[in-house]
């Protein structure tokens, strides 16, 4: 059964980094585009970014770019989101989700920014 | 940006009950467009892409029609089952956007 699942997420204080990971698995991962959403507590979803099959094509919303970079690595399976430069709008559960019609999620992680 | 409108906002219907929902976007997204449900506490499962393409899985009282900028998704007979927030994505030009979601309830 296709899966992902998120890791990494924490609280951590503004202007602080963290690194989110996605591992999937049960389906060919190098043929698929990826997508990272968030959603903030009690609030609708945003698209946050996304990257193509070789790593090589990336869009970002724009209140993150320049701070948030996705990655992946193909031979392990995994997508990344490096998260840098983080405010309390950031809060948010991330997930990660297969395609750009997002057709298998993970449970999500939780990033909370706070002092 | 694409602007994705979503309406209603909330509803609540009877068991049994037929229910549409209307996202309309603020230029044409041709048929790229996927309907989510999520439920409390879950992350969103996807029901529809390509306007009106069922996801696997998803139960056939499930149907969604539509091209451009206006799009509908019909639960053909309501469940108990059906209660969450649905919410539309047009996939077509970045930045990929949502619209801002319909809470359904059962009397």
């Amino acid at each position: 059964e296709v899966q992902v699942v998120e890791s990494g997420g924490g609280l951590v204080q503004p202007g602080g980094s963290l690194r989110l990971s996605c591992a999937a698995s049960d389906f060919s991962f190098r043929n698929y585009k990826m997508t990272w959403v968030r959603q903030a507590p009690g609030k609708g979803l945003e698209w946050v970014a996304n990257i193509n099959e070789d790593g090589g094509e990336k869009h970002y919303v724009e209140s993150v770019k320049g701070r948030f970079t996705i990655s992946r690595d193909n031979v392990k399976n995994l997508l990344y989101l490096e998260m840098n430069s983080l405010r309390v709008e950031d809060t948010a559960i991330y997930y990660c989700a297969r395609r750009l019609e997002l057709d298998y999620w993970g449970q999500g992680t939780l990033v909370a920014v706070s002092s | 940006d694409v602007q994705m409108t979503q309406s209603p906002s909330s509803l609540s219907a009877s068991v049994g009950d037929r229910v549409t929902i209307t996202c309309r976007a603020s230029q044409s997204v041709v048929r790229w467009l996927a309907w989510y449900q999520q439920k409390p506490g879950k992350a969103p499962k996807i029901l529809i892409y390509e306007a009106s393409a069922l996801g696997s899985g998803v139960p056939s009282r499930f149907s969604g029609s539509g091209s451009g900028t206006a799009f509908t998704l019909t639960i053909g007979s309501l469940q108990p089952d059906d209660v969450g927030i649905y919410y539309c994505l047009q996939y077509y030009s970045y930045p990929l956007t949502f619209g801002g979601g319909t809470k359904v309830d059962v009397k």
